[in-house]
């Protein structure tokens, strides 16, 4: 595609519900990551593939995250019982690979209640 | 630990006035540092990235330089339609090859 696309655009859910978000990268991409940013601030790591593989998921803030890229496209990212503290902005950005400049995408406001 | 301090944490300019945007950053073994702008209700988009100290890169109004421990974002003759954050981030050569980021500098230019 064009650009980095991202869906929903907002959610809100209320506490203790799963949310799953969604990641279309650019098409030619084979890294893909997720975000966390919060109003005022620059985005935070959470996780990151390189196609299917996901070498590195330490800054996922608990067990309640995962994310997953099952055929190297798109991506998930997925809250379990959700807390008010996960609300934020999460977003997704690619790269050609691991060392190439990352595009981002317009991110999912989630807002929990 | 890697970190980004970003300074101003806001500016203002007037339409024409030039000026600098400071990057300190402590990483072990730098791999890149990339400049972005982000508009409000959008994602951050990419401007440069500088690999080595005495490195420098330009674009229209904006040129970007690097040294050791600190990146400066130079913006000549600024127009409204520069206003935007401006966020700095450093990738390191070790761990997970993403992007660490400062808090970014709010640049209001008023016409």
């Amino acid at each position: 595609g064009a650009g980095v696309s991202q869906s929903p655009r907002y959610k809100v859910t209320k506490r203790g519900q799963d949310v799953t978000l969604r990641c279309d990268p650019i098409s030619s991409h084979a890294t893909l990551y997720w975000y966390q940013q919060a109003l005022g601030q620059g985005p935070e790591f959470l996780t990151y593939f390189n196609y299917e593989a996901q070498p590195d998921k330490s800054g996922l803030p608990s067990d309640r995250f995962s994310a997953e890229r099952p055929e190297g496209s798109i991506s998930t990212l997925t809250i379990q019982r959700t807390e008010q503290r996960d609300s934020a902005m999460y977003r997704c950005a690619s790269s050609l690979g691991e060392l190439h400049e990352q595009f981002f995408g317009p991110g999912t406001r989630l807002t929990v209640l | 630990e890697d970190q980004v301090t970003q300074s101003p944490e806001a500016l203002r300019l007037q339409e024409g006035e030039s000026s600098s945007l400071n990057c300190s950053y402590t990483v072990s073994g730098l791999r890149g540092l990339f400049w972005y702008r982000q508009d409000p209700g959008k994602g951050p988009e990419f401007l440069f990235t500088l690999y080595s100290a005495g490195e420098e890169k330009e674009k229209e109004r904006l040129k970007a330089t690097l040294t050791k421990k600190e990146s400066f974002l130079h913006i000549t003759a600024p127009k409204p339609e520069d206003s935007a954050t401006y966020l700095c981030a450093v990738q390191a050569r070790t761990g997970a090859n993403n992007l660490f980021f400062g808090t970014g500098t709010r640049l209001t230019v008023i016409p």
